[in-house]
């Protein structure tokens, strides 16, 4: 495990941006799973976007063309740009890990061994 | 995308079993070896424990195990105790690196 800590969470309007960002203990292993769950007020978690290697991202259909995930150059902070907030998107955000090097060994999983304690986005008017 | 599919909530007396099930597609439950549960406490953040269907990380009580038949994942507590009242997610790898969760369950300890 590796602590995470999220940033950046707070009030903005429908239509407006706002930078979250996810820093790390430990120097992230360059196969790591670097995702983004979030989770609206009282509902589940949904899975909103992993970054890879520092520059390969992926995303859920809800927030693609919209939000975009990135790390700075030593991999140690993640970023999520989120652009033309909608309401919907009120919730906390993790940042959580899936690792590639783990009791000994390094692969790719597929599970998430590291959550942050989460920022909290509210898009209101 | 989907969601995958859980019980809004299940509840047992201490000491019982409660299990808990996950039901998807046959590309993302059933198809894949990484069905994975998560446990959260209100105001806290998830904490794995179960990844690969079936492994429990070092510290979480062998109370909790995993299991999958055809296209339904299952978490059973056994042995349920107070600090087992809690939420918990199933979450899936559904390919092209996406992952997609449950609903959640609420478990209640009566």
């Amino acid at each position: 495990e590796v602590q995470l800590v999220e940033s950046g969470g707070g009030l903005i309007q429908p239509g407006g941006s706002l930078r979250l960002s996810c820093t790390t203990s430990a120097f992230p292993v360059s196969g790591d799973y670097m995702s983004w769950v979030r989770q609206a007020p009282g509902k589940g978690l949904e899975w909103v976007s992993m970054v890879y290697r520092g520059t390969t991202a992926y995303y859920a259909d809800s927030v693609k063309g919209r939000f975009t995930a990135s790390t700075d150059n030593s991999q140690t902070t993640i970023y999520l740009q989120m652009n033309n907030l909608r309401v919907d998107d009120t919730a906390v955000y993790y940042c959580a890990r899936a690792p590639y090097c783990t009791g000994g060994s390094c692969y790719s999983r597929y599970y998430f061994d590291s959550w942050g304690q989460g920022t909290l986005v509210t898009v209101s008017s | 995308q989907s969601a995958l599919t859980q019980p809004r909530s299940v509840s047992g007396s201490p000491g019982q079993s409660v299990t808990i099930s996950c039901t998807g597609t046959s590309s993302a439950t059933g198809g894949y070896n990484s069905v994975s549960w998560y446990q959260q406490h209100p105001g806290k953040a998830p904490k794995v424990i179960i990844y690969d269907v079936i492994k429990r990380p070092s510290g979480v009580p062998d109370r909790f195990s995993g299991s999958r038949s055809g296209n339904t994942a299952s978490l059973t507590i056994s042995g349920l105790q107070a600090e087992d009242e809690a939420d918990y997610f199933c979450c899936s790898y559904a390919g092209m690196y996406t992952w997609v969760f449950g609903g959640g369950t609420k478990v209640t300890v009566l």
